[in-house]
């Protein structure tokens, strides 16, 4: 199997708090996690690619200061949300890539969708 | 131009009836095409995956992909209603460094 998870599954905060939203790839290490965010009936929009032990990549536009990724091990990355204001309302969804996966096959997580108040 | 071009519906039909969904791109570099299905409030789940040309058959599912004509086309046959939910086309060049890029998705609704 190839199962992503994340959590929270949905989260309500403050503007101005800071929020972290984990994802895990559950039985296969995965070398190479993305974060998309996703508005409602819109497509997916690719944030950053991080790698496992290296700084993440950033899509032109996101802040890197205000989308923290910090991707620690082959099983997990953090997407942490800084000072979060009512625009960064949205459902974030991971994926993640098998260390071993020749045809670039990405599994997805459930997602978390962010409430900022 | 977009690299991926879909159309969001949305697309309803009757049980039963054959869905047919589309999806055009300009990048002649993308070798991998996928469609995912995402329910609502959910994340998106692999449906089928194909490399080039040609035909892929799942179950009610068939895939094709025309590289020529750059289309791609997802049949859904006997449809049901849980098959209502959004579908993202989505291909890549195939490099481990290509990201996957997504069609907008196209909302279906099978009527009982």
């Amino acid at each position: 199997g190839a199962v992503v998870s994340q959590h929270p599954s949905r989260v309500i905060c403050k503007s101005g708090t800071s929020v972290k939203i984990e994802c895990r790839s559950l039985d296969f290490q995965a070398t190479t996690m993305f974060w998309y965010r996703q508005f409602p009936k819109k497509s997916l929009m690719l944030m950053a690619t991080s790698n496992e032990g290296s700084k993440a990549t950033y899509e032109q536009g996101v802040e890197k200061d205000k989308f923290l990724i910090n991707h620690a091990s082959l099983t997990l990355s953090t997407l942490t949300v800084t000072s979060a204001h009512p625009e960064d309302s949205s459902f974030y969804i991971c994926s993640a890539r098998k260390k071993a996966d020749r045809y670039n096959e990405q599994f997805f997580g459930p997602g978390t969708r962010l409430t900022v108040l | 131009q977009k690299e991926v071009e879909q159309d969001p519906g949305p697309l309803s039909v009757p049980e039963g009836a054959i869905v047919s969904l589309n999806c055009t791109y300009s990048n002649s570099a993308f070798q991998y095409f996928m469609w995912y299905r995402q329910y609502s409030r959910k994340g998106p789940e692999l449906l089928m995956y194909t490399y080039s040309s040609g035909n892929k058959e799942d179950g009610r599912f068939t895939a094709q992909v025309d590289k020529s004509s750059k289309y791609i086309s997802l049949f859904i046959r006997d449809s049901q209603p849980s098959d209502s939910a959004t579908y993202l086309c989505a291909m890549s060049a195939g490099s481990s460094a290509s990201k996957i890029i997504f069609g907008s998705g196209t909302r279906l609704s099978i009527r009982p």
